[in-house]
């Protein structure tokens, strides 16, 4: 069965300091892999996915980004945090075998101080 | 973007009573999907429906899908304690259907 992992779980980190997000996925192959940010109640705004190794598409300008160094393996980045980069970040991933259902990770608690 | 919309906002229901939350969406649509999220945590897929489908049931939910309207609704029978979550709406587009849209959500509280 295929299972996705995410860490850290929680980060306090200073504005202007680097982020780095990872998470791998296991169990299935060519997944699809997306980034997703939730605002404290509200909604789930994508922000990165990728199709493949090396391919990333943004879906909207921020100071973060992303990069898929291998195939089940997504990580997000940034070099200066901001504080309105707070929030609950979330991987996931997809496949046509699995119909297209996106399946998510456990999130992680980002908080920029 | 967020396309999908729930409404209400928030619900507040008995134990052992029904909850119904609506989802409205702008465009055409492949599939719509919901989405349960328990405070603090990932969310967890509940239900697929595609476009070419009215009604689907798993376990206690029944999902219908009326395309003609761009609606969904969502119901949860008998509902219990460990039902209270977030619940999300999300579409995937023609030709598109590996991004999801998600509404803002119905936050359900089932109250013992």
């Amino acid at each position: 069965s295929q299972t996705i992992h995410q860490w850290p779980a929680t980060l306090v980190q200073p504005v202007g300091s680097p982020l780095s997000l990872e998470c791998t996925v296991e169990g299935t192959s060519n997944p699809n892999l997306y980034w997703y940010r939730q605002a404290a109640g509200r909604g789930l705004q994508l922000l990165f996915y990728s199709v493949g190794i090396g391919q990333i598409s943004s879906e909207v300008p921020q100071n973060l980004s992303a990069s898929r160094p291998q195939d089940r393996q997504f990580i997000l980045s940034s070099k200066k945090l901001l504080l309105s980069d707070s929030g609950f970040y979330l991987c996931a991933w997809s496949a046509v075998i699995a119909g297209n259902t996106i399946y998510f990770g456990e999130g992680s608690w980002l908080t920029v101080v | 973007s967020q396309q999908g919309e729930e409404d209400p906002q928030a619900l507040s229901i008995q134990e052992g009573e029904n909850a119904t939350m609506n989802c409205s969406y702008k465009t055409s649509i492949n599939n719509l999907q919901w989405y349960r999220q328990n405070s603090g945590r990932g969310l967890v897929h509940l239900i697929l429906i595609r476009s070419n489908e009215r009604e689907k049931h798993s376990g206690r939910l029944r999902v219908t899908l009326d395309t003609s309207k761009k609606s969904s609704s969502l119901l949860i029978t008998a509902s219990r304690a460990a039902d209270t979550a977030s619940y999300f709406c999300a579409t995937g587009a023609w030709g598109n259907d590996y991004k999801l849209s998600f509404g803002a959500g119905t936050t359900v509280t089932v109250r013992a």
